[in-house]
C-alpha cells in the first residue's frame, strides 16, 4: 500500500527559504508526485509535478520561487524568498494505475 | 483555460443520497488520458480522494468508500456527476472536483462546495 508521509508543520521567516518533504512508502521510490498549495479559506492549487529524477514541471503562473527536487523516496518542495502569501497548507499527491490517487496528510507552513 | 465548478445541495439529511455535479470547460472528457475526479476535505482536515472517471469511461473509487459512490460522465454536457449514498454527519466536507491526467495527476481544481450533513 502506497502511503505519502508529510510533517504536520513547518515554519520559516519572511524572505527566507524553506524545504518541505514528502516521503513515499517503501518500494515506491519511482513514483512521481504533485505538490498542491491551499491558502487559508481557499481551494487547493496545483503547483507542480515532480518526477523521481528531480525533473519537474510547474503549473500555470507558479512563480520561480517554487521548485522541486527528489532523492530516493523523498520528494521536496523548496520555496525561496518567502512571502506572507506562501503561508498555506501544502499537500503532496501521487497516482498510478494500481493505486489511483493518494494524498499526503499535508504540511502547514507558517511564515514568521 | 481549464475551469471546473461544483454544484449541488449545501445541506443533506443523514441517510439521504448526495448528488454533486461538476461542470467543466476548456477540455474534453473524450480526449485520451483525461479524467475528472472528486476529492473532499472535512473542516480542518486533509484532502481525501473519492473517485475518478477517465475518458474511456473507466471508473475508480476509494476502497474505503467504494460501496457508497457512483461516478458518471456526460461528455456532451461537459459534466461529471458523483453520488454518495447513506450520508452521515462525518461526511460533512468541502467537495472538490478536479481535472486529472496520466491516470491520476491532478492539475486543475474546482473552487469546491461545502456540504453539511445534519438533521
Amino acid at each position: 500500500q502506497l502511503v505519502l508521509t508529510q510533517s504536520p508543520s513547518a515554519s520559516a521567516s519572511l524572505g527566507a527559504s524553506v524545504k518541505l518533504t514528502c516521503t513515499l512508502s517503501s518500494g515506491h521510490n519511482s513514483y512521481a508526485i504533485a505538490w498542491h498549495q491551499q491558502q487559508p479559506q481557499k481551494g487547493p492549487r496545483y503547483l507542480m509535478r515532480l518526477n523521481s529524477d528531480g525533473s519537474h514541471s510547474k503549473g500555470d503562473g507558479i512563480p520561480d520561487r517554487f521548485s522541486g527536487s527528489s532523492s530516493g523516496a523523498e520528494r521536496y518542495l523548496s520555496i525561496s524568498s518567502l512571502q506572507s502569501e506562501d503561508e498555506a497548507d501544502y499537500y503532496c499527491q501521487t497516482w498510478g494505475t494500481g493505486i489511483h490517487v493518494v494524498f499526503g496528510g499535508g504540511t502547514k507552513l507558517t511564515v514568521l | 483555460q481549464i475551469t471546473l465548478k461544483e454544484s449541488g445541495p449545501t445541506l443533506v439529511k443523514p441517510t439521504q443520497t448526495l448528488t454533486l455535479t461538476c461542470t467543466f470547460s476548456g477540455f474534453s472528457l473524450s480526449t485520451s488520458g483525461v479524467g475528472v475526479g472528486w476529492i473532499r476535505q472535512p473542516p480542518g482536515k486533509a484532502l481525501e480522494w473519492l473517485a475518478l472517471i477517465y475518458w474511456d469511461d473507466d471508473k475508480r473509487y476509494s476502497p474505503s468508500l467504494k460501496s457508497r459512490l457512483t461516478i458518471t460522465k456526460d461528455t456532451s454536457k461537459n459534466q461529471v456527476v458523483l453520488t454518495m449514498t447513506n450520508m452521515d454527519p462525518v461526511d460533512t466536507a468541502t467537495y472538490y472536483c478536479a481535472h486529472a491526467t496520466d491516470y491520476g495527476e491532478i492539475d486543475y481544481w474546482g473552487q469546491g462546495t461545502l456540504v453539511t450533513v445534519s438533521s
